[in-house]
């Protein structure tokens, strides 16, 4: 099976601009998961989608949304973007997101300036 | 909410030594510990992970030990090889529903280095 994959790999931003990150996991995966990587504050946890729906959120602004679509593939929404966003983001698969194991994507690196 | 401290947040070992990670969590209600390995640019990989219902799980050179008691788990690298220098990253998850889902506390993360 193709593992999880991300696009874009890199993306260079304005501060004030908005981004979109996209991951499609893992065939026969129905639950996504995306993470912040920082040298500074590590993996943190955003949010968590299954079946189309936002099942669990991490404690970051508002400025931070997602979405699922019906085929799985996930996006994820920086808007009004700070200096402070400039971070590694992760997308992870998992079966059904329950108890099960978590693979993750190559990640997108985002820079804004 | 859940915290994981993990320690030594560096560790430098001979080729064929033992490694050993430790990390402790703070939700009695975590039912489930991976670890994860992440090479210079590349991504996390699961090595290994442990549910709370066993106290050790092994898998040739690595191997995970869980004491709920204490809330703490380890990971034991023996005969290490150069190619096993990387950041590893301990993580707990609570129990599946509620606030749970999907949700991974990971550690701050360990730099292992192997010289050869």
């Amino acid at each position: 099976k193709a593992g999880v994959t991300q696009t874009p790999r890199y993306l260079i931003k304005t501060r004030g601009q908005q981004v979109t990150l996209s991951c499609s996991p893992i065939s026969g995966h129905r639950s996504v998961s995306w993470y912040q990587q920082t040298p500074g504050q590590g993996l943190q946890f955003l949010f968590e989608y299954f079946s189309e729906t936002q099942r669990n959120k991490g404690n970051f602004p508002g400025r931070f949304s997602g979405r699922q679509f019906s085929n799985s593939r996930s996006e994820m929404n920086v808007s009004t973007l700070e200096l402070g966003d400039s971070a590694l983001y992760l997308c992870a698969s998992s079966l059904v997101g329950g108890g099960d194991e978590q693979y993750f994507g190559p990640g997108t690196r985002l820079t804004v300036t | 909410g859940e915290n994981v401290e993990q320690h030594p947040s560096t560790l430098s070992v001979q080729e064929g030594d033992s490694a050993v990670i430790k990390c402790t969590y703070s939700d009695s209600a975590s039912n489930y510990f991976p670890w994860y390995k992440q090479e210079l640019g590349k991504r996390p990989q699961l090595i290994i992970d442990i549910r709370s219902n066993v106290g050790e799980k092994k898998d040739q050179r690595i191997a995970v030990t869980l004491n709920k008691t204490a809330k703490h788990f380890s990971l034991h690298i023996t005969e290490t090889q150069p190619e096993d220098s990387a950041v590893y990253f301990c993580a707990a998850r609570a129990n599946a529903g509620g606030t749970s889902y999907g949700k991974l506390t990971f550690g701050q993360g360990t730099i292992l280095t192997v010289h050869p």
